[in-house]
């Protein structure tokens, strides 16, 4: 089944405690990004990667980090979490084929808490 | 920057009736992609419909469908035949065609309820 996993889907953890969210993606997916999703914001991208070792900040980067080591993984670190990064967390692949995009593929999210 | 507009927060429709959920984007951008996503209380975003800019005609899926009015940026989602599982949040979202990244820009959701 093509899909996106992610994990954990819930987490709690203490200020300060570095922790990784996981994403996979079976689909031979060239686009990975990741969203954050807060109440009456909607979601926000928070980066993305175009390729193997090609990342870039989204919207709203700050206190996250990323990495592209193979095509199916996009892992999300949070060095240093902060009690403002408690949020919904969204992985997402997508391709592009010729001049057809079919929109992005979601995990079923990660809901962090940072107490 | 573009930016994507859902102006009504919430909704609420009787099942078997018809509801259509608002919204609107800016662009200065000539080739895009719109789509609607839906958010049931399970969480999981799901595609609803996806439309291309440079075609005139509005896409349909089902009980799905959509007025795309490029002149006017309006991009609404109508729903026929609403059933229970229908209720869920649902997000427009407005995706540029070309560009190092292909990021969706969403709009605040609406909340749409059905009522049996």
């Amino acid at each position: 089944e093509a899909q996106v996993t992610q994990n954990p889907r819930y987490l709690i953890t203490v200020t300060g405690k570095k922790l990784t969210v996981t994403c996979s993606q079976n689909m031979n997916h060239e686009y990975m990004s990741w969203y954050r999703q807060d109440p009456g914001l909607g979601l926000r991208q928070i980066y993305y990667s175009m390729n193997v070792e090609v990342t870039d900040k989204g919207d709203v980067p700050e206190g996250y980090k990323v990495s592209r080591k193979e095509k199916r993984n996009f892992p999300l670190i949070l060095e240093s979490p902060s009690p403002n990064q408690t949020s919904l967390y969204f992985c997402a692949s997508s391709f592009f084929r010729d001049r057809g995009s079919y929109g992005y593929t979601f995990g079923s999210g990660t809901r962090l808490t940072v107490v | 920057a573009q930016t994507v507009t859902q102006s009504q927060p919430e909704m609420s429709v009787q099942e078997a009736e018809t509801v259509t959920l608002s919204c609107t984007y800016d662009t200065s951008e000539n080739n895009y992609y719109l789509f609607w996503y839906k958010q049931p209380p399970s969480r999981q975003m799901i595609l609803v419909i996806r439309q291309e800019a440079y075609k005139q005609q509005n896409a349909t899926e089902n009980r799905f469908s959509v007025n795309f009015q490029k002149a006017a940026k309006s991009f609404s989602l109508k729903i026929s035949d609403s059933q229970l599982g229908d209720t869920a949040m649902y997000f427009c979202a407005f995706m540029k065609h070309t560009g190092a990244n292909s990021k969706l820009t969403f709009g605040k959701g609406i909340t749409l309820s059905v009522r049996p």
